[in-house]
């Protein structure tokens, strides 16, 4: 079974410059998160998307976005690039089942690195 | 505002040596609770999911309790390896909708 696939593994851009990362969940899961990781914040929640609609969203500046398409894969984006935005981004999967409560699957995450 | 703090930040044991890590949290609706490995660079790995309804999670060396009234959770690990160095994260999720939170972790070094 495959696990969650980010693409691509490292980016290197540029200040001022935008970035598409995608993710792709577990087969059957139709919830996907996104997470910033950095050395001084730690791990961040971004948002939360399921059947195409995000959910929840964390507090994050509107140069943020993402989307999720009719086969649960998600992309987000980050307009206008800044120093600060340089971090791991890991996105995670889930069932979401509406009965039980979801444990969380991760993928190997995307290394940006804005210069 | 929900936090997770994990205690210690770093720890270096020898080879063999039984251990817990410590995971305390300010959210008492916690839907549930997952302890994570992260090796450098790496994403992270799901060790142990406790929902709020259960009070522990076994899994090979690996115990995980759960103390909802105290805010607490504890990763045991048995007689551990070098295999074992890694950054341990735990997090609990207070609502369905894909939100975790995450404590800063602690990172682990097992010495042969």
């Amino acid at each position: 079974k495959a696990g969650v696939t980010q693409t691509p593994r490292y980016l290197i851009k540029t200040r001022g410059q935008q970035v598409t990362l995608s993710c792709s969940p577990i087969s059957g899961h139709r919830s996907v998160s996104w997470y910033q990781q950095t050395p001084g914040q730690g791990l961040q929640f971004l948002f939360e998307y399921f059947s195409e609609t995000q959910r929840n969203k964390g507090n994050f500046p509107g140069r943020f976005s993402g989307r999720q398409f009719s086969n649960s894969r998600s992309e987000m984006n980050v307009s206008t690039l800044e120093l600060g935005d340089s971090a791991l981004y890991l996105c995670a999967s889930s069932l979401a089942v509406q009965s039980g409560v979801p444990g969380y699957t991760f993928g190997s995450g995307t290394r940006l690195t804005v210069v | 505002k929900q936090e997770v703090t994990q205690i210690p930040a770093a720890l270096s044991v020898p080879e063999g040596e039984n251990l817990v890590l410590n995971c305390s949290f300010t959210d008492s609706a916690i839907y549930n609770l997952q302890w994570f490995r992260q090796d450098p660079g790496k994403g992270l790995t799901s060790l142990l999911l406790i929902q709020s309804s259960q009070r522990e999670q076994t899994s090979g060396r690996l115990n995980a309790s759960l103390d909802k009234s105290s805010g607490r959770s504890t990763l045991y690990i048995a007689a551990s390896q070098p295999g074992d160095s890694a950054t341990y994260l735990c997090a609990h999720g207070s609502s369905n909708t894909g939100k975790l939170i995450f404590g800063q972790g602690t990172t682990l070094q097992v010495k042969p």
